[in-house]
């Protein structure tokens, strides 16, 4: 069973610091892992999806690193500000149990709190 | 057009009430999915539909029951509910590995739930 793990599990920075945050998991047959980021009360909204094939995306201030072998993924954050304030969750995509269908296992999630 | 709309956003049913989630995509997506998530707790995933047939149930009591009339549409029926199934549901809607390309999961909104 794939279970996914986040560090830390809350973080909080001055505006401007750059950030790490960790995602691993347990079984490497995945066919890809997504980041995604959650407002209080919200739905989630997609940042980065990294296909297993991959080894890095970004998208503006945001890295998403993948070694799939290791089975870990980093975000990285640059120049955070107040507005990126929220919880992030790292999710793999995987085949279930019989292989015949995809499902996302998401971790529990970083919250992130970035003071002006 | 990235979206996947969920109706309605915030609904409160007694325990003996009948109601239904909705969720719709028009991205040609081929798997949807229903999550619960409860409050400071990662999504669960509860069902997944593929090509318009149910392929993960992940032992959902039969007081939900989806439904997915066509490829864009994806219902939840709610039955009997108790205080503790109050949580945000969420749809999510995503490519197959069959149709090939990028599996990238896309959520809704989410309906907040809240059974009295």
């Amino acid at each position: 069973k794939q279970e996914v793990t986040q560090i830390p599990a809350a973080l909080s920075v001055p505006e401007g610091e750059n950030l790490v945050l960790n995602c691993s998991f347990t079984d490497s047959a995945i066919y890809n892992l997504q980041w995604f980021r959650q407002d209080p009360g919200k739905g989630l909204t997609s940042l980065l999806l990294i296909q297993s094939s991959q080894r890095e995306q970004t998208s503006g201030r945001l890295n998403a690193s993948l070694d799939k072998s290791s089975g870990r993924s980093t975000l990285y954050i640059a120049a955070s500000q107040p507005g990126d304030s929220a919880t992030y969750l790292c999710a793999v995509g995987a085949p279930n149990s019989g292989g015949s269908n995809y499902k996302l296992t998401f971790g529990k999630g970083t919250l992130l709190t970035v003071n002006p | 057009d990235t979206e996947v709309t969920q109706t309605p956003k915030h609904l409160v049913m007694g325990m003996t009430n009948k109601k239904s989630l909705k969720c719709e995509q028009h991205m040609g997506h081929r798997a949807m999915y229903w999550y619960k998530q409860k409050a400071k707790k990662p999504p669960e995933l509860m069902f997944v539909y593929s090509y318009e047939k149910l392929s993960i149930n992940e032992s959902v009591p039969s007081r939900f029951s989806p439904e997915c009339p066509n490829s864009s549409l994806l219902n939840l029926h709610l039955h009997a509910l108790q205080p503790e199934d109050s949580a945000l549901y969420l749809c999510a809607s995503s490519h197959t590995p069959r149709q090939g390309g990028s599996t990238e999961a896309f959520f809704g909104q989410g309906t907040r739930l809240t059974v009295v």
